[in-house]
Parts: C-alpha cells; sequence; structure tokens
C-alpha cells in the first residue's frame, strides 16, 4: 500500500502570496490531518479532516484553511503569507475506523520557504 | 487540555549502550501515547503506542515503553541503540472523544557516537 503522499516538496513563496499545499492520505484512510512544525514551536496541530468536514482545529489564524475531497485528499492553504510561515507541513491520514483516536500515518512533508 | 513535555532536548548516547528517552503527559482522562521518530528531512514514523492493556508496550526496531500512570510517564527505552538510531524522538499525546488531535513534545534529538 502506498504511503501519504505530500506535494509538492519544496516551495518558496513571498510575503503576502497564497500558497496550495496537497496531500494523498493512504487508501481506505479517511481521516487527514496536518501539522506545522517549526524549530521554535515543534510540530503544532492545524486541523484535521474526516468525511470532507472539519471536525478539530488548532489556535491558527484564519489565514490558514483546509478542506478535504469525497476522495480523501485533502488540501491545505495559507493565504496573505508572512515570514513566521516559513514551515514544515506535515500530513497525517488514519483509518479512523472507530470513535476512539486512531494511529495517524504521516508524509514527508511539505517545506515552505517564505521570503 | 492535554499537553506533554520532554525534558531533554539533546542527548548524546555511544552505540550499544542503552537509552531512555523521558516522556510526562497532562491529561485528564486515560491518555493515548505515541513514540514517533523523524529522520532529517522526513516526516514522522511510528515507534510504538499505547491505548490500553499492557503497560509494557514492545515497538518497530526494538524499542519498548513503558506506561505509569502514576507517574504521568511514558518513557521510551532501548537496551542497545545503534548508530542508525541517530534522529528525533517525539512523544505524543492523544485526545480521547473522537477526535484525531495530537498534541506533540518539543522533541528529543539523540545523537549516538561510535
Amino acid at each position: 500500500k502506498a504511503g501519504v503522499t505530500q506535494t509538492p516538496r519544496y516551495l518558496i513563496k513571498t510575503r503576502g502570496q497564497q500558497v496550495t499545499l496537497s496531500c494523498s492520505p493512504i487508501s481506505g484512510h479517511r481521516s487527514v490531518s496536518w501539522y506545522q512544525q517549526t524549530p521554535g514551536q515543534g510540530l503544532q496541530f492545524l486541523f484535521e479532516y474526516f468525511s470532507e468536514t472539519q471536525r478539530n482545529k488548532g489556535n491558527f489564524p484564519g489565514r490558514f484553511s483546509g478542506r478535504q475531497f469525497s476522495n480523501s485528499r485533502s488540501e491545505m492553504n495559507v493565504s496573505t503569507l508572512e515570514l513566521g510561515d516559513s514551515a514544515l507541513y506535515l500530513c497525517a491520514s488514519s483509518p479512523k475506523t472507530g470513535g476512539a483516536i486512531d494511529t495517524q500515518y504521516f508524509g514527508p512533508g511539505t517545506r515552505l520557504t517564505v521570503l | 487540555a492535554q499537553s506533554v513535555t520532554q525534558p531533554d532536548i539533546h542527548i548524546t548516547v555511544s552505540e550499544g549502550a542503552s537509552l531512555e528517552l523521558r516522556c510526562n503527559y497532562s491529561y485528564g482522562a486515560t491518555p493515548y501515547l505515541f513514540w514517533y521518530v523523524q529522520s532529517p528531512g522526513q516526516g514522522l514514523q511510528l515507534l510504538l503506542k499505547y491505548f490500553s492493556g499492557d503497560t509494557l508496550v514492545q515497538g518497530i526496531k526494538g524499542f519498548e515503553a513503558e506506561f505509569k500512570r502514576s507517574q504521568s510517564s511514558f518513557n521510551l527505552r532501548k537496551p542497545s541503540v545503534h548508530w542508525s538510531d541517530a534522529a528525533e524522538y517525539f512523544c505524543a499525546v492523544g485526545a480521547a472523544g473522537g477526535y484525531q488531535k495530537v498534541t506533540f513534545g518539543t522533541g528529543t534529538k539523540l545523537q549516538v557516537i561510535p
């Protein structure tokens, strides 16, 4: 089974631009979560989607948004980029077969650099 | 809200020596606990997890962790470290209730010297 894939792997943008990152979960997985990883803040939860619905959201400004499609693929969007948005963005998928929390499988991440 | 503390930012061990990485969590109910490893430039790989049952959990690559409720700890151990274990290790706690919200610790960077 193929793992979680994220595209693109590297991205360079300038302040004020917007960016869209893509995540394809493991086949059959219905939950997709996004995390931001920076040296100063570590791994921070952005949001989680399940069956095209955002189920949970971290403490990030409204510039950060996401969506999930019917095939469970997910995108996240960051508008009006700031220098502090430079980070590794990680996507994780899980089977979400029951009501309890489930193991997450991470993709390799997208490295975003904002100049 | 749940939280995780990894008190050691950086640890150096000799190859072949034993390893213990500390993790303390804060959560009001029974926690869901994880250890992940991240190699440079890579995503996170699950080493092991604790959901319930036996408090000593075996994982991949020869790692194990012990859940101690009285100490709110979930320390990761390995009896003999290999050079390939050099990486960053993250402890994480998940919230119950059907929502996939996981809080990660700040990580411990492991250096292995020959």
